[in-house]
């Protein structure tokens, strides 16, 4: 167990509608990450927050957004829902130490998911 | 640019015979890169770390990866699979700000 809790497990949507997941990170973490698992596929990045600001993201669309809370739980909240956005959605939670160089990160941890179907 | 490449999308072994899932990585700095594994219907665990201390990492379960800056690989390996090693595993690169996930190695263990 990492200590990274997510919330609903399961989540059956419809196409346009919106919807907002949430996490919990491990204490003492200050980063959420979040991540987007079709089906058969590793897992893509979303973006990534950092002290209650977006500090990364990948090549996700706007409708894509997030929040980070002063405890560092976070939200990922999804606008006009397509088919396509069914998927595992993951978040992991890590310390992170900004450098000034780009090396590497610390290490995330997990949380077990959200299932999201559109319908 | 970061780019992972997991050159098995499945590998088959028997119990007790050693594993060998393959990763290729790019990356325009000095990465940190990571093992995960996925059980069905489980969450992602971290099996082992690389962070530019020792090349050859060992993790949990026996499994280690040994990073080869040469080749730009960093392949898992475990002297002898047991079954309840059956899951999908990850080789993760993971630079400031962006991590980059491979597609995924699908083990199968045969008793």
């Amino acid at each position: 167990e990492t200590g990274v809790t997510q919330s609903p497990t399961h989540l059956i949507k419809t196409r346009g509608q919106q919807v907002t997941l949430r996490c919990s990170s491990q204490s003492g973490h200050n980063t959420v990450s979040w991540y987007q698992q079709a089906l058969g596929q590793g897992p893509q990045f979303i973006f990534q927050y950092y002290r209650e600001e977006e500090n990364g993201r990948g090549n996700f669309p706007p409708r894509f957004s997030g929040l980070q809370f002063p405890n560092y739980s976070s939200e990922l909240n999804v606008n006009a829902l397509e088919l396509d956005d069914s998927a595992l959605y993951l978040c992991a939670s890590s310390l992170l130490a900004k450098t000034s160089g780009r090396g590497g990160t610390d290490t995330q941890y997990f949380g077990p998911g959200t299932r999201l179907t559109v319908l | 640019a970061q780019s992972v490449t997991q050159l098995d999308s499945h590998v088959s072994v028997s119990e007790g015979t050693p594993v060998l899932l393959r990763c290729n990585y790019s990356s325009s700095y000095s990465p940190s890169l990571f093992w995960y594994v996925q059980h069905p219907n489980k969450g992602l665990q971290l099996l082992l770390k690389y962070t530019s201390a020792a090349t050859l990492v060992k993790g949990i379960n026996g499994f280690e990866a040994e990073f080869k800056k040469s080749e730009t690989s960093f392949h898992l390996t475990k002297p002898s699979a047991h079954m309840s090693d059956a899951a999908e595993y990850f080789c993760v690169v993971s630079e400031y700000l962006k991590t980059i996930f491979g597609a995924g190695t699908r083990l199968f263990v045969k008793a």
